[in-house]
């Protein structure tokens, strides 16, 4: 069985700062691992995802992750961000058999 | 082209009422799925389809019915609805491999009175 944490279902950051959103995951088998980004009253869209190759994986809009097997981490960032970046944030894992088990979401709000 | 389309967007009804969602999508894919998410955004897989075949069926109440009469639609049927079931429904489909990169449709946002 697979399932995700993600730490802080609220960060707040200023407009340039860093965007950290913290994502573990725990899985029996090699995970594959997505970020999906909810804007209000809109459905899920991908942001980017890590199924095998190269550990740093980057995304749409400067997104980027990391798939660090060693801590079960999947961390997202963002170097500066941006007002539009406010939105929920979602983490997830699949094992390859059909499911998708998600984290309880990360709300990210942007100060001017 | 919208990729994963539901209807309505919004569904206001009264308890104990029959109400349906339909979902469409045009990628192609041999899988879709149903998901609920709650007040708290949590997100709750509740039915997949497989070329129109079930293959995941969470606890959800026998109220809810998904029908796949093709593999692009999947469609969700609730009877008797209650006032717990008012959440945002979304729908998603895949490509059924072993990836799992899943494609969300827009949501239907129930609210039951």
């Amino acid at each position: 069985a697979q399932s995700v944490t993600q730490l802080g279902s609220h960060v707040s950051v200023s407009e340039g700062a860093l965007v950290l959103l913290r994502c573990n995951y725990s899985s029996s088998v090699p995970p594959y691992l997505f970020w999906y980004v909810q804007y209000p009253n809109q459905g899920l869209q991908l942001l980017l995802k890590y199924t095998t190759g190269a550990t740093l994986v980057k995304g749409i809009n400067g997104f980027e992750a990391e798939f660090k097997k060693s801590e079960t981490s999947f961390h997202l960032t963002k170097p500066s961000a941006h007002m539009s970046d406010a939105a929920e944030y979602f983490c997830a894992v699949s094992g390859g058999d059909y499911k998708l088990s998600f984290g309880a979401g990360t709300t990210v709000t942007v100060r001017a | 082209d919208t990729a994963v389309s539901q209807t309505p967007k919004y569904l206001v009804t009264q308890m104990g009422n029959d109400k349906s969602i339909k979902c469409e999508q045009n990628l192609g894919h041999d899988t879709m799925y149903w998901y609920k998410q709650d007040s708290k955004k949590f997100l709750k897989i509740m039915f997949s389809y497989n070329n129109k075949e079930l293959i995941i069926n969470e606890t959800v109440p026998n109220r809810f019915s998904p029908k796949s009469p093709d593999k692009a639609h999947l469609n969700l049927h609730i009877n008797s609805l209650e006032l717990g079931d008012s959440a945002v429904y979304f729908c998603a489909s895949s490509r059924g491999d072993t990836y799992n990169e899943q494609f969300f449709g827009p949501g239907t946002r129930l609210t039951v009175l």
